[in-house]
């Protein structure tokens, strides 16, 4: 039971470098989404996704891309780094299951440190 | 806006019972999540309120009140492996979760 992998697990990058980190599930799950923590702060949403073509912005999408053009996959960019944007990324995905909220699973996270 | 309360740190004795809070303000409401989060790693999903009440599930337990905005999970029986961070995570309008920054559970011997 893999649930929902993300890759990589740790990065380092450069202030101005791009990078591409990837999700994937396996529970033919409708919704995806892209989190990142930072200390002492809830998870704030990036961006998310209802089905497979379509993204939308969460709270803090400035800096970051998204495409989703499998289901199970949801892919995010950082076209160029900022030291701002240290922090561990999540992958969440969810099923849409009639009008029952369905809790979201996670990934295992992505430590990702710009300097 | 939105916003959620939940105590920023807890200490409990193992084997005993304790009771987190959460008070929450959201635009519209579809539920409200608890979720636990080990240190260095993800959250994972423990029980879901739609409606007032009480749910149990083994050691935990969730209350709702809609009308006070408030929610609790109660642990029982404390262990060791339950030291972690609890995040109380209300669904608003719009099918979003808002978190909250957690509660960070410290059990001791």
């Amino acid at each position: 039971n893999a649930g929902v992998t993300q890759t990589p697990k740790f990065r380092v990058l450069k202030t101005g470098q791009s990078m591409t980190l990837l999700c994937a599930q396996d529970m033919n799950h409708e919704y995806m989404y892209w989190y990142r923590q930072d200390p002492g702060m809830g998870l704030r949403l990036i961006h998310y996704s209802v089905g497979e073509g379509t993204t939308a912005k969460g709270e803090v999408p400035d800096g970051y891309n998204v495409s989703r053009l499998k289901k199970q996959n949801f892919l995010l960019g950082l076209e160029s780094a900022a030291p701002s944007q240290t922090s561990v990324y999540f992958c969440a995905s969810s099923s849409r299951e009639g009008l029952v909220s369905q809790p979201q699973h996670f990934g295992d996270g992505t430590r990702l440190s710009i300097l | 806006g939105q916003n959620i309360d939940q105590p920023t740190e807890m200490t409990a004795t193992e084997g005993a019972i304790v009771q987190i809070n959460c008070t929450y303000q959201t635009s519209g409401f579809n539920g409200l999540f608890w979720y636990q989060q080990h240190a260095g790693e993800a959250p994972t999903f423990l029980s879901y309120n739609v409606l007032d009440g009480l749910e149990e599930k083994g050691r935990f337990s969730s209350f709702l009140s809609r009308s006070k905005g408030y929610s609790y999970l109660l642990l029982k029986e404390l262990q060791m492996k339950d030291s972690a961070s609890y995040l109380c995570a209300p669904m608003d309008s719009n099918y979003q979760l808002i978190w909250g920054a957690g509660t960070k559970l410290i059990i001791k011997p």
